[in-house]
């Protein structure tokens, strides 16, 4: 099993571009979730997904939005970057809390983006 | 808010000495409680967790944590350093509303040799 991958691991953006993450896991998790990790902050939530077709805001939504259109990947997208949103992006998926007792998260290797 | 707070975002010890690093929540609502860590340039990967019954819990590469509910804390311990525990460790609390993880800002470990 590849676990969870994330294309591209690199990208680099001006101001006011748009791109697409793209994130799979072949675990078969209903949950998917996309963070930022900025140096001092850990990781934040963005947006999370409980299933295909559904998604829902985090902690820091703004400026992002998301598509869970198949179950196993879930996109994070940026319609008009800023410098604000440089940073490393996460993403994750874990198994339903309505089925599993493991709450355990399983994290991608990220994206590193900066927005000049 | 509920919030995670690591105390330290650097923390150096010495191969073969004690490594502490402090963890503590704000809610009393009981949590499941994760300990992750991050190595250059990688993706984190878990170390422990805790989600019921004994409040010890033994992790991979010889850490482990204890769940204290009177004091909201979930310290990570390992009893011997090793240079190749540098990497930075996060804890994060899920307080189970949709599985949402808060992490803490993350704790840098350094091992000198």
């Amino acid at each position: 099993n590849a676990g969870v991958t994330q294309t591209p691991k690199f990208r680099v953006l001006k101001t006011g571009q748009s791109m697409t993450l793209l994130c799979a896991q072949d675990m078969n998790h209903e949950y998917m979730y996309w963070y930022r990790q900025d140096p001092g902050m850990g990781l934040r939530l963005i947006h999370y997904s409980v299933g295909e077709g559904t998604t829902a805001k985090g902690e820091v939504p703004d400026g992002y939005n998301v598509s869970r259109l198949k179950k196993q990947n879930f996109l994070l997208g940026l319609e008009s970057a800023a410098p604000s949103q440089t940073s490393v992006y996460f993403c994750a998926s874990s198994r339903s809390p309505r089925t599993g007792i493991n709450y355990e998260q399983y994290f991608g290797p990220g994206t590193r983006l900066t927005v000049t | 808010a509920q919030s995670v707070t690591q105390l330290g975002s650097h923390v150096s010890v010495s191969e073969g000495a004690l490594v502490l690093l402090r963890c503590n929540y704000s809610s009393s609502v009981p949590p499941y409680l994760f300990w992750y860590v991050q190595y250059p340039n990688q993706g984190l990967q878990l170390l422990l967790k805790y989600t019921t019954g004994a409040t010890l819990v033994k992790g991979i590469n010889g850490f482990e944590a204890e769940f204290k509910k009177s004091e909201t804390s979930f310290h990570l311990t390992k009893p011997s350093a090793h240079m190749s525990d540098a990497a930075e460790y996060f804890c994060a609390v899920c307080w189970a509303a949709g599985n949402k993880l808060t992490f803490g800002g993350g704790t840098r470990v350094l091992v000198k040799p």
